[in-house]
């Protein structure tokens, strides 16, 4: 199946800093990128639509000055944390669709669990 | 109400059991439908994937669609220790690159 990686695995920054979330497909090419958060034991919750080439699209509630996502090439998505604060501590989570044979399967990366401090 | 509901659990079977999990959906657009398993700080794995109703089976697992009842299912056979973990069934409206819409989870516990 269709490989996505996501870098760091995990981070600990201080309140206020930023910090910067890649997501690759390594073996398959995706135009659009899903950006999701997951809090403990919680379902995952969509915050934006990355698109290559063009703007993202953020859901409803999502401060997308907060949320910076830049979708820079066909394998590369990158979301940035900016200013981020204690209640941004989140499993966030990348999917990409394609790679598989019907082209429909929407495949994850391992996540990057996010502690502010 | 949630667009996507699916039973939280936790639930614990023995060894060897038949597992069945389940979710009812609201939006009658759904056509694709997904189940993924997540392991405890991993990302979510895709199982099963199928469009519109019907069944599909691949070694133990069997997903089922019934669009008319907005209700679709996961069966495991011969579960293992190993199948222990959350499972997500997710759904999306029509082809295209489109964002999933997520149950809540149902955490499965395996007894050896």
């Amino acid at each position: 199946g269709a490989v996505v990686s996501q870098h760091p695995s995990w981070v600990i920054c201080k309140s206020g800093t930023s910090v910067k979330i890649e997501c690759r497909s390594l073996d398959f090419q995706a135009t659009t990128m899903f950006w999701y958060r997951q809090f403990p034991k919680q379902s995952l919750m969509l915050m934006a639509t990355s698109n290559e080439g063009s703007k993202a699209t953020y859901e409803q509630g999502v401060e997308k000055d907060k949320f910076l996502i830049n979708h820079a090439s066909l394998t590369l998505s990158t979301l940035t944390v900016t200013s981020a604060h204690p209640e941004d501590s989140s499993f966030y989570i990348c999917s990409a669709e394609g790679g598989g044979a019907g082209e429909m399967e929407q495949y994850f990366g391992p996540g990057t669990r996010l502690t502010v401090t | 109400q949630k667009e996507v509901e699916q039973d939280p659990g936790p639930l614990s079977v023995p060894e060897g059991a038949i597992v069945s999990l389940n979710c009812t959906y609201s939006n009658s657009a759904f056509q694709y439908f997904m189940w993924y398993r997540q392991y405890s700080r991993k990302g979510p794995e895709l199982l099963m994937y199928t469009y519109s109703s019907g069944n599909k089976e691949d070694g133990r697992f069997t997903a089922q669609v019934d669009k008319s009842s907005k209700y679709i299912s996961l069966f495991i056979r011969d579960s293992q220790p190993s199948d222990s973990a959350t499972y997500l069934c997710a759904m999306k409206v029509g082809a295209g690159r489109r964002a999933l819409t997520f149950g809540s989870g149902t955490r499965l516990q395996v007894q050896p």
